[in-house]
């Protein structure tokens, strides 16, 4: 069966760390993959996007990784900070106007 | 500022009637989408549309209906027919199709009473 699997417990950390969450798949081969940020009671909002031929992307102190052979992608948030406390959305895209949503992690980042 | 608007923000339902939410854009995008999202699983998508007078049925459409009548707008009907409607419902849209990310409102929260 096809699945996309994030981590359902919290992450928690304390500031300063870097911050790893995780999105595994199973049989799909998506051409893209991207991950948000959703706040409580607001919508999500896109961060950033890897193609499945990309190794790494980075952005500010945001680091997403794909392996398309493990079927993984990793999300780093260096030096995390309390207002990176959100939770996180990974999404497979495969072109057109087919997405696959993950659950989320819920990020908790103490001071 | 460009963006997505949805109203209302909260909105209650009595059983077996037939709701509307409103999502309008000024980003100029061509491909507006309705998510659903439940506590625990990932947004489904109920409806997505390409261009104006046309839309297409996603994973979750029954129940359902939208209209594309103008570029801007994209509202979502819940029908008496979706029986268990309580979620929360995001709007979304795209520059031709998801592969820049999409735009999403901040949704509205629907609770049958």
């Amino acid at each position: 069966s096809q699945k996309i699997e994030q981590n359902s417990e919290a992450l928690n950390i304390q500031e300063g760390k870097t911050a790893t969450l995780t999105c595994n798949y199973t049989n799909y081969s998506p051409a893209y993959l991207q991950w948000y940020r959703q706040d409580p009671g607001r919508g999500p909002v896109f961060l950033l996007l890897i193609r499945e031929n990309e190794k790494e992307k980075r952005k500010e102190r945001l680091k997403v990784t794909f392996d398309t052979t493990l079927k993984q992608s990793l999300f780093h948030i260096t030096a995390s900070q309390p207002a990176d406390s959100a939770t996180y959305l990974c999404a497979l895209d495969f072109g057109g106007f087919k997405t696959i949503f993950g659950a989320g992690t819920r990020l908790f980042v103490k001071a | 500022d460009g963006g997505i608007t949805q109203s209302p923000k909260y909105l209650f339902r009595k059983e077996g009637q037939n709701v509307t939410l409103s999502c309008e854009q000024n980003l100029n995008h061509d491909a507006m989408y309705w998510y659903r999202q439940d506590p625990g699983q990932g947004l489904r998508l109920i409806y997505y549309s390409q261009i104006v007078n046309d839309f297409q049925k996603g994973d979750i459409a029954e129940g359902y209906s939208v209209s594309r009548e103008k570029k801007e707008s994209f509202p979502l009907t819940v029908t008496s027919a979706q029986k268990n409607p309580t979620a929360f419902y995001l709007c979304a849209s795209s520059v031709a199709g998801p592969t820049y990310g999409y735009t999403f409102g901040s949704g509205t929260r629907l609770t049958v009473v």
